[in-house]
């Protein structure tokens, strides 16, 4: 039972546009809701969260959007930069417990010159 | 500041070894510590997870263990390798429940199972 997906498994987006990232959840006991970036190799890192009593959170050029009633989220880069290439994973979290964060599939994002 | 190691990097197995892979956590204590693993298409698939020495969490049957036998060490295990098990491992921790600090991941480790 996949509680947290990412249906689109790439995305190609020009230098200097907005990406948009997008994500479906069927679980509405999630507390928090996660972004990570993960380049070739590497561990994922985290890149922005929102609180589930939240509609809206901003750090810079990135900006994730939650709707409840939708049980959707997105992830927003505006301007898109070349270093900004790479696979993206929406997770959720119920922190009640061990805190276990279910990611779902990822997308990768390439940014084109 | 919290780092976490991970090691090997990159290691090639034949069908039937063993298998043990090696996590550490400096800078805090009491962690969270999580196995998960990367297969291809299908996300990150959470292994293990552990809330303290000698606890441990499955969740999903499969052909590994894992062991805490320190605080800040996460150990993942295999009697007998399957090709199945190749994939991209991912040793992570954070910090005790109640809070919602993400989890921080450690490099990883690319089994390949020959």
């Amino acid at each position: 039972d996949q509680q947290v997906k990412q249906n689109s498994p790439s995305l190609s987006v020009q230098e200097g546009r907005i990406s948009i990232l997008n994500c479906d959840y069927t679980n509405s006991m999630f507390d928090y809701f996660l972004w990570y970036k993960k380049y070739p190799a590497e561990g994922p890192t985290f890149l922005i969260s929102i609180s589930s009593i939240k509609d809206k959170n901003e750090d810079g050029r990135f900006t994730v959007f939650l709707n409840k009633s939708a049980k959707h989220l997105s992830l927003h880069i505006v301007p898109s930069q070349p270093g900004d290439s790479a696979v993206y994973f929406c997770a959720a979290i119920i922190i009640q417990g061990a805190q276990k964060l279910v990611f779902g599939q990822g997308t990768r994002l390439t940014i084109n010159p | 500041s919290q780092t976490i190691h991970q090691w090997p990097a990159t290691l090639v197995q034949p069908v039937g070894s063993p298998l043990s892979l090696e996590c550490t956590v400096e800078g805090t204590s009491n962690p969270n510590l999580y196995w998960y693993r990367q297969a291809a298409g299908r996300g990150l698939q959470l292994l293990f997870y552990s809330v303290g020495i000698g606890q441990i969490s499955s969740e999903v049957p499969q052909n590994l263990s894992a062991s805490r036998p320190q605080d800040r060490q996460f150990i993942l295990s295999s009697k007998k390798l399957l090709l199945s098990d190749s994939g991209f491992y991912l040793c992570a921790w954070s910090v005790r429940p109640g809070t919602n600090s993400p989890l921080h991941f450690g490099n990883g480790t690319r089994l390949t199972v020959t």
